[in-house]
């Protein structure tokens, strides 16, 4: 298994452009989860989803939008980059009440 | 509001040591809590999950203990090496099947 992979691994954006990072897992789970990591402010969770067609909001969601169309697939969507979006964006998944698997993380800078 | 804070930012601990590190959260009444491990440029990992009807787990070197009535978790590494240096962080399940995160406390393992 290729556990939860993510793409791309490294992104530069202007201020205003949109981008998508992709999330992909081969274990099944239902749970899938989007966070950003920023120096001295730990893991934030910006949205999450509860299975296919389900997401809901995290604790920054401003300026992100998510989907969930099928089991293995979790996008995350900038719409228009901002400098303040500038982090290491990472994405997990877990079965309901276990242990949570992260990728290895997009670092993306907001120029 | 709501809130996890781990005890520090930094931990400095002499190899053969036990290491101790703290997670206090407010306003959760929580079904379980996790530790994870972090290192550098890594997505984290997952340790050790202890639920709330439970008051102490272990694994190997690792033991930690759930106080639901204090609201705090204590992590331990006992018999501490160098390789041990990394980030720990805490995670609460918050209700909603949403997962936070504390921003972590920076473990230096001192030969």
């Amino acid at each position: 298994n290729a556990g939860v992979t993510q793409t791309p691994k490294f992104q530069v954006l202007k201020t205003g452009q949109s981008m998508t990072l992709q999330c992909a897992q081969d274990m099944n789970h239902e749970y899938m989860s989007w966070y950003r990591q920023d120096p001295g402010m730990g893991l934030r969770l910006i949205h999450y989803s509860v299975g296919a067609g389900i997401t809901d909001q995290g604790e920054v969601p401003n300026g992100y939008n998510v989907s969930r169309s099928t089991t293995e697939d979790f996008p995350l969507r900038l719409l228009s980059a901002a400098p303040s979006q500038t982090s290491v964006y990472f994405c997990a998944s877990r079965v309901q009440g276990n242990e949570q698997f992260f990728g290895p993380g997009t670092r993306l800078t907001v120029l | 509001s709501q809130k996890i804070e781990q005890n520090s930012e930094a931990l400095n601990i002499q190899e053969g040591k036990t290491a101790t590190l703290t997670c206090n959260y407010t306003n959760y009444s929580p079904a379980y809590l996790q530790w994870y491990r972090q290192d550098p440029g890594r997505g984290p990992v997952f340790l050790l999950l202890i639920r709330e009807n439970e008051k102490e787990k272990r694994k190997e070197r690792l033991k930690v203990t759930f106080d639901t009535t204090l609201k705090q978790s204590l992590f331990h590494i006992t018999a501490s090496q160098p390789a041990d240096s990394a980030t720990y962080l805490c995670a609460l399940d918050i209700g909603d099947d949403k997962i936070i995160f504390g921003k972590g406390t920076r473990l230096h393992i001192l030969p």
